[in-house]
């Protein structure tokens, strides 16, 4: 089955930009989305088919996708972004999630 | 304003069943896929399963077909997610979210389910 390799961990300092990869075989050849999940909250779409952000998503994140990794930025980093971010793609007619990113801004 | 709302938390014994809940509202409810995503404590999101309510069409991922029943009520705009016989390691947060395909774009709050002797 297909398989999303994300880090378990990144950290950023207030105002610079953090950066969380997404592996997988050819992903660039896939659609990635992207999902910010808060303790105690429902995960909130911030990335979808790639690069495009839904309404109400601010611009500081952004999305790219090739190769075989898919990167989520957060340009800015901010207090609130602080988070574990999800990968996703769809293959063989199975959503497939990464294992998680936790993102400490501090 | 779409909105998916779910059923409160459960507390169940190992061997029970149970069924729980996820009304759409907002949006046509026969018209996009609906999807179910299970959240273990401490653990990471996995995906269980999507049905397209206008003809009922379900694809499980392979970890858990057989182990849950995923239906709707087109009447009610509601889908479902079934247990015909509970473990503990059923006990997580589960999740419904509309499924424009290939990406979830609405969630529902959450509904945990606690299994326990």
């Amino acid at each position: 089955s297909y398989e999303l390799t994300q880090p378990p961990s990144v950290s950023v300092s207030p105002g610079q930009t953090a950066s969380i990869t997404c592996f997988g075989d050819n992903l660039g050849d896939k659609y990635v989305c992207w999902y910010q999940h808060k303790p105690g909250q429902s995960p909130v779409l911030v990335i979808y088919q790639d690069t495009m952000r839904p309404s109400g998503i601010p611009a500081r994140f952004s999305g790219s996708n090739s190769g075989g990794t898919a990167t989520l930025t957060i340009s800015g980093a901010q207090a609130p972004d602080e988070a574990d971010y999800y990968c996703q793609t769809w293959d063989s007619s199975s959503a497939v999630f990464g294992g998680g990113t936790k993102l400490t801004v501090l | 304003e779409v909105q998916l709302v779910q059923s409160g938390a459960e507390v169940k014994k190992p061997g029970e069943s149970l069924k729980i809940s996820c009304k759409v509202s907002g949006y046509s409810f026969m018209t996009y896929w609906i999807g179910w995503v299970r959240q273990m404590p401490g653990k990471g999101l996995e995906w269980m399963g999507i049905i397209y309510p206008d003809d009922s069409q379900t694809t499980y991922s392979p970890s858990f077909q057989g182990q849950v029943t995923i239906s709707v009520d087109k009447y009610f705009s509601t889908t479902y997610l079934q247990w015909s016989s509970l473990k503990t390691s059923d006990t997580a947060m589960y999740y419904c979210a509309r499924f424009p395909r290939p990406y979830f774009d609405n969630w529902g709050q959450g509904t945990l389910v606690t299994v326990s002797s």
